[in-house]
């Protein structure tokens, strides 16, 4: 089955800097990879998503880019904000298959 | 209307106790999911309800059956569970079964089981 890896664990940057994360992913067949924000006390909510036919999108200050070849795609967050602390947990699925697979999850810590 | 509500959102319960979780949805999804979230740990999937037919279970124990009485409303009862069950149960939803698009969760129904 699917496995993905996501790093770092933890994160911890200034308000204004950027964030990144990253996750790579096993199964070549996989095609659809969201990314979720969960804050504290709240259920994941999706924040930004790419499929396998585009290799980079953009929602603001989130973009997500994804390298088919390697199998790995990355968040970021430009000029942070202390509300985007929260766990972030990236994905991948196969489209028409109905299971995400989840990354074990980034802590980001955003300090004022 | 984008909200997936949950009840309750705490539960205490004894090992020998029969309880249920409360999923409701009014977006017109077709799909609804059971996952368990423990401390610090990615959602893991347990249900899946594709047009309130069970399409997946994911070697979940018996002692958790799912339950999709309508295309809106989904139930996990719950029946002589372990402490190791005590967790964050969340409920989803999504338009398509796929998914193939976002998924809704609730805010989640956190279980102790003493």
């Amino acid at each position: 089955g699917e496995n993905v890896e996501q790093h770092p664990s933890t994160l911890s940057v200034q308000e204004g800097d950027s964030a990144v994360i990253k996750c790579t992913y096993s199964d070549s067949a996989s095609n659809y990879f969201p990314w979720y924000k969960q804050e504290l006390g709240k259920g994941p909510q999706l924040i930004i998503d790419i499929r396998s036919n585009v290799g980079e999108k953009k929602d603001q200050r989130i973009a997500v880019t994804l390298n088919k070849t390697a199998k790995h795609f990355s968040l970021h967050i430009t000029e942070t904000q202390p509300e985007d602390s929260a766990v972030y947990f990236c994905a991948a699925s196969i489209e028409s298959y109905g299971k995400l697979t989840f990354g074990q999850g980034t802590i980001l810590t955003v300090h004022p | 209307d984008t909200e997936v509500t949950q009840t309750p959102k705490h539960l205490v319960m004894g090992m020998t106790n029969k309880k249920s979780l409360k999923c409701e949805q009014h977006m017109g999804h077709r799909a609804m999911y059971w996952y368990k979230q423990k401390a610090k740990k990615p959602p893991e999937l347990m249900f899946v309800y594709s047009y309130e037919k069970l399409s997946i279970n994911e070697s979940v124990p018996s002692r958790f059956s799912p339950e999709c009485p309508n295309s809106s409303l989904l139930n996990l009862h719950l029946h002589a569970l372990q402490p190791e069950d005590s967790a964050l149960y969340l409920c989803a939803s999504s338009q398509d079964p796929a998914p193939t698009g976002e998924l809704f969760f609730g805010e989640g129904s956190r279980l102790t089981v003493l």
